[in-house]
């Protein structure tokens, strides 16, 4: 199995601040990542994938890039909804494999 | 408007067997590859199950592997998950999930999902 690794697990930051998550595969993925968004309680909420393509109506604050093993998540600009958990998921093959999560709170 | 709606969750004892269900509406259920994800209590997402929209592929995590089986009915735009010979390890919310699909080609992530389904399992 392909393991995903994120870092950091937490982080903390301000609003307007810009933060950057690393997501690394243990092996080649091409692009094919895809980035959640999780707040507590909820399911989690699609963001981006094919690593930098965001999905319809998300934020352009948000932004991803990287390709093969080694990926990262860019909200610049941090607002007071971002706060959450952000998972990234690799979809290159089965089985399907999250990244441990990275907590961004104030 | 896209929806799913997970049902049948609750409390379970260590060896039985719980069946979810989810109930899609909104989209053609039929086109759609499905999936299961859970989380268990303050930890992490992980991929459960697949199925194919016509039902004739399916995958599974290794850990579930002959104890979980994935199923959908088109005709009633439902998609279930048999649960047998339960641990701990195995509670957790249960999220259906939908995959992606655009241009008439299906990507292995999630686009929409269910609200989820706490499987508790414990004596």
């Amino acid at each position: 199995a392909i393991r995903m690794t994120q870092s950091p697990s937490s982080l903390s930051a301000s609003i307007g601040d810009r933060v950057t998550i690393t997501c690394r595969a243990s092996q080649g993925i091409s692009s094919y990542l895809a980035w959640y968004q999780q707040k507590p309680g909820k399911a989690p909420k699609f963001l981006i994938f094919a690593a930098s393509t965001l999905q319809g109506g998300v934020p352009s604050r948000f932004s991803g890039s990287g390709s093969g093993t080694d990926f990262t998540l860019t909200i610049s600009h941090l607002q007071s909804e971002d706060f959450a958990t952000y998972y990234c998921q690799q979809y290159y093959s089965y089985p399907l494999t999250f990244g441990g999560g990275t907590k961004v709170d104030i | 408007e896209v929806q799913l709606v997970e049902s049948g969750g609750g409390l379970a004892q260590p060896g039985g067997s719980l069946t979810l269900s989810c109930a899609a509406s909104g989209f053609s259920f039929n086109n759609y590859e499905m999936n299961w994800v859970r989380q268990a209590p303050g930890k992490g997402l992980e991929w459960v199950s697949y199925i194919s929209g016509t039902g004739d592929t399916i995958y599974y995590t290794d850990s579930v592997k002959g104890r979980f089986t994935v199923s959908r009915d088109n005709a009633k735009d439902s998609l279930f998950l048999q649960m047998t010979s339960l641990s701990a390890e195995d509670t957790a919310v249960y999220y259906c999930a939908r995959g992606f699909l655009i241009r008439g080609v299906t990507y292995d992530f999630f686009d929409c999902w269910g609200q989820g389904i706490l499987v508790s399992v414990s004596s």
